[in-house]
């Protein structure tokens, strides 16, 4: 069966600390993968996406994640945590050719202390 | 634009009542879905929409009921709320076409049923 896994519940990490989210996916063939966000008590905001070529993509709020095909993972990851980052990540993907189909991850929560 | 907009933001219901979660995008997104977020369980999908006229089911359909007689309008009707309906509900359009899958995020409605 297709599947995203994100291995970690929550994870607290230091202002200024780098941060890595990590994502794993079952499914046959390279699927679109997308990286959410969802600060508390609002609707998810796309971080970033990836759909073929440069398998490191950038986003916004200084977020980046590198597909790796032979791990058939998509990490997120950050060099320097700011405080506002505290909030939910979904990794999602979706299958080339299926409608609005998402499958997601159940979620990071991330922890920034000061 | 106002993206996408979702009503109620909070509702409570008692078991066998029905009620219908209003969705509304003014992008001319031909694609709608809908959501639901549980602890733990991230996000799954319920209903979706690939035009007017159109809907099909996702993964947790039972329960629910969609129609889609508009492009800019993609309710949810409860039919017999149920206790094990509580959660928190997500609207989301994107544009058709091939390679486009980002998706974009209502504010959500929070249900709670008694």
């Amino acid at each position: 069966a297709q599947s995203v896994t994100q291995p970690d519940i929550h994870i607290t990490v230091s202002e200024g600390a780098s941060l890595e989210l990590r994502c794993n996916y079952s499914y046959g063939a390279t699927p679109y993968l997308f990286w959410y966000v969802q600060s508390p008590g609002q609707g998810l905001q796309l971080l970033l996406k990836y759909f073929s070529g440069d398998t490191l993509v950038q986003g916004i709020k200084g977020f980046e994640a590198e597909f790796k095909r032979s791990q058939s993972s998509f990490n997120l990851r950050k060099p320097s945590v700011h405080w506002s980052d505290a909030a939910e990540y979904f990794c999602a993907v979706a299958l080339t050719g299926t409608a609005s189909k998402l499958t997601f991850g159940t979620g990071t929560r991330l922890q920034v202390t000061l | 634009n106002a993206g996408v907009t979702q009503t109620p933001k909070f509702q409570v219901l008692k078991t066998g009542q029905s009620m219908t979660l209003q969705c509304a995008q003014d992008m001319n997104h031909e694609y709608m879905s809908w959501y639901r977020q549980d602890p733990g369980m991230g996000l799954r999908l319920i209903h979706y929409s690939v035009g007017a006229g159109i809907t099909d089911q996702g993964e947790v359909p039972n329960g629910y009921n969609v129609s889609r007689s508009t492009t800019e309008d993609f309710p949810l009707r409860l039919l017999s709320a149920a206790p094990s309906q509580t959660s928190v509900y997500f609207c989301a359009s994107r544009l058709a076409g091939q390679g486009v899958y980002e998706q974009y995020f209502g504010p959500g409605t929070r249900l709670t049923v008694t």
